[in-house]
């Protein structure tokens, strides 16, 4: 166990929906990333919060939101749902993104199925 | 996009003996890290290995990082049944973020 919660840990919406996935860091630790895992596939990073503010994001669409509070939970929004959004949605949480020391530690996980 | 590329897609051995998985990667990097992953559940952090180090041993891990090849492989001897899982490499080519290849399935029998 990592100490880092997910939650739901399952979710089935409907396409055009909005949902909300939650995010509990490891304790002491101050950065959190999320992750999008498709069936198959390794996962790709979506974009990371440090101190409450976003600190680097990958290549998904600005219907892909999130925040960070300063307990250092996080929360990821996606707007509009479309079919190909059906993934595991994977938190990491790590202590400081610093170059060749982040070693991260993943949560559960949720799994999301829009239809 | 997806930086490494992990081989073989999936292996199926007995338990006692060796799994070999490799990967490969296209940019520079500050470290690449080796992840398990059971039944598509959370990833578990298995080992780090820096871009000046070329060998590191973790219980029965080992890991071995060629850089002028971008090349990496991990080494899991005296396999056991709960060794069964999904492995992947990632690479940290910046602050915190990994790429991570598409994984190798490795299947361990009794």
């Amino acid at each position: 166990e990592t100490g880092v919660t997910q939650s739901p840990t399952h979710l089935i919406k409907t396409r055009g929906q909005q949902v909300t996935l939650r995010c509990s860091s490891q304790s002491g630790h101050n950065t959190v990333s999320w992750y999008q895992q498709a069936l198959g596939q390794g996962p790709q990073f979506i974009f990371q919060y440090y101190r409450e503010e976003e600190n680097g994001r990958g290549n998904f669409p600005p219907r892909f939101s999130g925040l960070q509070f300063p307990n250092y939970s996080s929360e990821l929004n996606v707007n509009a749902l479309e079919l190909d959004d059906s993934a595991l949605y994977l938190c990491a949480s790590s202590l400081v993104p610093r170059p060749g020391h982040n070693e991260q530690f993943f949560g559960p996980g949720t799994r999301l199925t829009v239809l | 996009s997806q930086q490494g590329e992990e081989d073989p897609q999936a292996l199926s051995i007995q338990e006692g003996e060796n799994a070999t998985m490799n990967c490969s990667y296209k940019t520079s990097i500050n470290n690449l890290q080796w992840y398990r992953q059971n039944s598509g559940r959370g990833l578990v952090h298995l080992i780090l290995i820096r871009s000046n180090e070329r060998e590191k041993h973790s219980g029965r891990l080992r890991v071995t990082l060629d850089t002028s090849k971008k090349s990496s492989s991990l080494l899991i001897t005296a396999s056991r049944a709960a060794d069964t899982a999904s492995y992947f490499c990632a690479t940290d080519t910046g602050y915190s973020t990994l790429t991570f290849g598409k994984g190798t399935m490795l299947l361990v029998s009794p």
